[in-house]
């Protein structure tokens, strides 16, 4: 069954703590994203990968931070630094990375109180 | 820099009306454009694609135009369903170091009553 697997789909958190979401995908593609979603704000792109072991910060990665040491897997870690943890996250795909389209995971959403 | 305005919602809508949200951009070169949905609690899903001027997308019912002359494309359904009650984004790909990357508006949440 081909897809993109993001668990768990909701974490809670105390401040302070770091934590990693997971995203895999079975669908061989190259390049994998992630956004954070807030209410009203769209989506805003955390950090991407095109290739295994390299990766680029997006618009807002500043408290974040991402591995790519296999290609089926690109897990985000939303560190302490990070004031406004709380929000939904999506993992996207890109078949490679001219394509044009995206596909993404059921999202996880993690609370920070 | 590239972005995407989407008409700010919420639309409510009753069933079997007809559906326009306005989205509009602004890009160097020739963007593709697209609008996805997303349903309560998931991730996004495509709903429909146009890669270049004069393209129409079409998908379960909706379509949309890719204008050049307006930097449009709204998306249209005749008659909506209960069921297309969700999140509608509209975005645009932009080239940026050899790679395409998207750019999302805000999102139109749609809400449909029977």
């Amino acid at each position: 069954d081909g897809g993109i697997t993001q668990s768990p789909k909701y974490l809670f958190r105390k401040e302070g703590q770091n934590v990693t979401l997971s995203c895999e995908q079975n669908l061989n593609h190259d390049a994998m994203y992630w956004y954070r979603q807030d209410p009203g704000q769209g989506l805003r792109l955390i950090y991407y990968s095109q290739i295994v072991n390299d990766f680029q910060k997006g618009d807002i990665a500043e408290g974040y931070s991402v591995s790519r040491e296999k290609k089926e897997s690109f897990p985000l870690t939303v560190t302490s630094a990070q004031k406004n943890p709380t929000a939904f996250y999506l993992c996207a795909t890109q078949p490679t990375v001219s394509s044009y389209e995206q596909y993404f995971g059921p999202g996880t959403r993690l609370t920070v109180t | 820099g590239d972005s995407v305005t989407q008409m700010e919602g919420p639309v409510t809508l009753s069933e079997e009306a007809f559906l326009t949200i306005n989205c509009t951009y602004t890009a160097t070169g020739y963007p593709s454009l697209f609008w996805y949905v997303q349903y309560p609690g998931e991730g996004l899903q495509l709903l429909l694609k146009a890669t270049k001027a004069d393209d129409k997308g079409s998908n379960k019912g909706f379509e949309a135009t890719y204008r050049k002359e307006t930097t449009s494309f709204h998306l249209e359904k005749g008659s909506v369903q209960v069921s297309d009650s969700a999140v509608y984004f509209c975005a645009l790909s932009v080239s940026q170091g050899g790679s395409e990357k998207l750019v999302f508006g805000k999102g139109t949440k749609l809400t449909v009553n029977p």
